[in-house]
């Protein structure tokens, strides 16, 4: 059974950078989709982008300028880097596989979500 | 962007009954190649992350009870909980993969009455 794990900084001030990773058990990153989504408090949920483990990336325009996803294949491991943060960039920050060789496919193992929270 | 959404908001059905939610593409996600409708239902229960319910439309996810089934094709689906159990009570999410700018539906939420 796969299982995805998020870590990182529960507080980011605004202005700085968000950074999370991933680590993935229970399989390997190889092959396979990997995107980012988010959740505001009390809200619906926002893909963020997804990286293919050959390093090919695509993001949601609307963080696009802001956003880095990267895969360390020897880890297993993802990252997730939001340059200069406000508020609303606080959220749930859930790592999720997708399609197989294609980005075109359901998310469906999911992490348990990472509460970044951006406040002085 | 394919905006998605839904309807209802939310509803509350009672214990055993049927709930129906729909959800509506702004295109079709029917791919003519493989007649595929690139459109999943996720189940996302309080203080928990989604959990993937449904895919292409109308597969069941495996370990997922058959009272969930999708329908539907091109731009309206539907998901039915066809006899609504206690532990059912959940936010439930469409989301089209057919576009690369993957989207989400708003969300319905679903109690018991």
């Amino acid at each position: 059974q796969v299982q995805l794990q998020e870590s990182g900084p529960g507080l980011v001030k605004p202005s700085e950078t968000l950074s999370l990773t991933c680590d993935v058990s229970g399989g390997s990153v190889t092959d396979f989709n990997w995107s980012w989504i988010r959740q505001p408090p009390g809200k619906g949920l926002e893909w963020i982008g997804y990286i293919h483990s050959s390093g090919s990336t695509n993001y949601n325009p609307s963080l696009e300028s802001r956003v880095t996803i990267s895969v360390d294949t020897a880890k297993n491991r993802l990252s997730l880097k939001v340059n200069s943060v406000t508020a609303a960039d606080t959220a749930v920050y859930y790592c999720t596989r997708g399609g197989l060789h294609t980005p075109h496919g359901p998310l469906d193992f999911w992490g348990q979500g990472r509460l970044v929270s951006v406040s002085s | 962007d394919i905006v998605m959404t839904q309807s209802p908001d939310s509803l509350a059905v009672s214990l055993g009954e049927r709930a129906t939610i729909n959800c509506k593409s702004s295109q079709s996600v029917l791919h003519s190649s493989n007649n595929n409708n690139y459109l999943a239902w996720y189940q996302q229960k309080p203080g928990q992350p989604p959990k993937l319910l449904i895919y292409w439309a109308s597969t069941r996810e495996s370990g997922v009870p058959d009272r969930f089934s999708g329908s539907g094709s091109g731009t309206d689906f539907t998901l039915t909980i066809s006899s609504l159990q206690a532990e059912d009570v959940a936010v439930y999410y469409c989301q089209q993969y057919y576009s690369t700018l993957f989207t989400f539906g708003p969300g319905t939420k679903v109690d018991i009455k």
